[in-house]
């Protein structure tokens, strides 16, 4: 129980554009998602915390414009990264929390992005 | 905020030692301690957690103590494998704000 899925685990994309990230959990509901971000050999950095049916709640410093999260159902939640440039690039992932009340996350394995 | 300091930054043991993590955190309010295991280019990966009611919890070769009083916790890895190799994470939140602080981790390797 309890799993997490991303999708894509990597994607490649020219400077410009914009790429979306699908997080879903598989066999729970969850009322929130988180979406962190994490450089080479570094820890996890919260980006925003996703709330279904409201909007997302994001963390200081991370542009709310650029990194749109869209929490549409209790299992999925998405991250679009819009205008994507080379130093966005990085390794994304989310995590679900169930709501049944715990404070238990389980993490998705992750997407790998590369901007050109 | 919560901040949370994580030492040592990397481990290195011979297979059959223990390893021991620590961390430090800054928020008395904080009650929600758990540690993730994180191997290269893969998910994180809950292995052990403690809530501030409980002194220290164990599974299996997994430990984990927490101390109120000194705002600290610690990972216990006792007869480490090589498969033990990976990147551990520290975490601390308050229950019912959702939010996990991270560690800046642990890099673990078990040498055979």
């Amino acid at each position: 129980g309890a799993v997490v899925s991303q999708h894509p685990s990597w994607v490649i994309c020219k400077s410009g554009t914009s790429v979306k990230i699908e997080c879903r959990s598989l066999d729970f509901q969850a009322t929130t998602m988180f979406w962190y971000r994490q450089f080479p050999k570094q820890s996890l950095m919260l980006m925003a915390t996703s709330n279904e049916g409201s909007k997302a709640t994001y963390e200081q410093g991370v542009e709310k414009d650029k990194f749109l999260i869209n929490h549409a159902s209790l299992t999925l939640s998405t991250l679009t990264v819009t205008s994507a440039h080379p130093e966005d690039s990085s390794f994304y992932i989310c995590s679900a929390r169930d709501q049944r009340g715990t404070d238990t996350q389980y993490f998705g394995p992750g997407t790998r992005l590369t901007v050109l | 905020g919560e901040n949370v300091e994580q030492h040592p930054s990397t481990l290195s043991v011979q297979e059959g030692d223990s390893a021991v993590i620590k961390c430090t955190y800054s928020d008395s309010a904080s009650n929600y301690f758990p540690w993730y295991k994180q191997e290269l280019g893969k998910r994180p990966q809950l292995i052990i957690d403690i809530r501030s009611n409980v002194g220290e919890k164990k599974d299996q070769r997994i430990a984990v103590t927490l101390n109120k009083t000194a705002k600290h916790f610690s990972l216990h890895i006792t007869e480490t494998q090589p498969e033990d190799s990976a990147v551990y994470f520290c975490a601390a939140s308050i229950t019912g704000f959702q939010k996990l602080v991270f560690g800046t981790g642990t890099r673990l390797l078990v040498s055979p």
